[in-house]
């Protein structure tokens, strides 16, 4: 079965400062899409980056990349110069191809940002 | 404005009592999600709709019931909830094998069993 593992239930950064926030995941499909979204307080789900197996450059988009190593199983978001708005869940998924690509999430990591 | 909407935002319920939420998509997607983020954890899916006409358990489906009842709508049904069901729920669509970008949420709902 396909599983998503983030392992810190929080962290904490300052301001200006770079985080990576780790995701491993575990699948037996050569085809796979890997996603990261940040839930603020307000709740709603805000998609950030997307990483394809096949994709053979790590995603980026502005201030976030995907630092994806394919052999380690590993997907970690790195978020560039940290701002007091990024405080919030985030969120590893993987598409689950058993069922019917929908996203498998892992527990979150609650990302607070200091000034 | 195109997204999926979710109606009721809130909601409470008494042990026992049945409601349904609704989901409605005009993205034209053929898939269709439900799933449960209880306090402080990240998103169990509960039931999808791979396309219109079908639907299949998640992780979840104990306690629910759902409904494709067209391509835009996936009703998500609590028989007899009970506190352990509340939580907020999401619904979701898309279409298949899609990349970056290609899953929109709802806002979500909250719902609180007493």
């Amino acid at each position: 079965a396909q599983k998503i593992t983030q392992t810190q239930p929080g962290m904490f950064v300052q301001e200006k400062e770079a985080v990576t926030l780790d995701c491993t995941y575990d699948t037996s499909d050569p085809s796979y899409g890997l996603f990261w979204y940040k839930q603020p307080s307000s709740g709603e789900m805000i998609f950030l980056i997307y990483q394809g197996s096949y994709d053979q450059q790590n995603a980026t988009e502005g201030r976030y990349s995907l630092n994806f190593q394919k052999a380690r199983k590993s997907a970690n978001l790195v978020i560039s110069a940290s701002q007091l708005g990024d405080s919030a869940m985030y969120f590893c998924a993987m598409r689950d191809n058993q069922a019917g690509t929908a996203l498998i999430f892992g527990k979150g990591t609650t990302l607070s940002v200091s000034s | 404005n195109a997204g999926v909407t979710q109606t009721p935002k809130f909601q409470v319920l008494k042990t026992g009592q049945s409601m349904t939420l609704q989901c409605a998509q005009d993205m034209n997607h053929n898939s269709m999600y439900w799933y449960q983020q209880d306090p402080g954890m990240g998103l169990r899916l509960i039931y999808y709709s791979a396309s219109e006409g079908t639907t299949d358990k998640g992780e979840v489906p104990n306690g629910y019931n759902v409904s494709r009842l067209n391509k835009r709508e996936f009703s998500l049904r609590l028989e007899s909830a009970a506190p352990s069901q509340t939580s907020v729920y999401f619904c979701a669509s898309s279409e298949p094998w899609t990349g970056a970008g290609g899953y929109t949420f709802g806002s979500g709902t909250r719902l609180t069993v007493v």
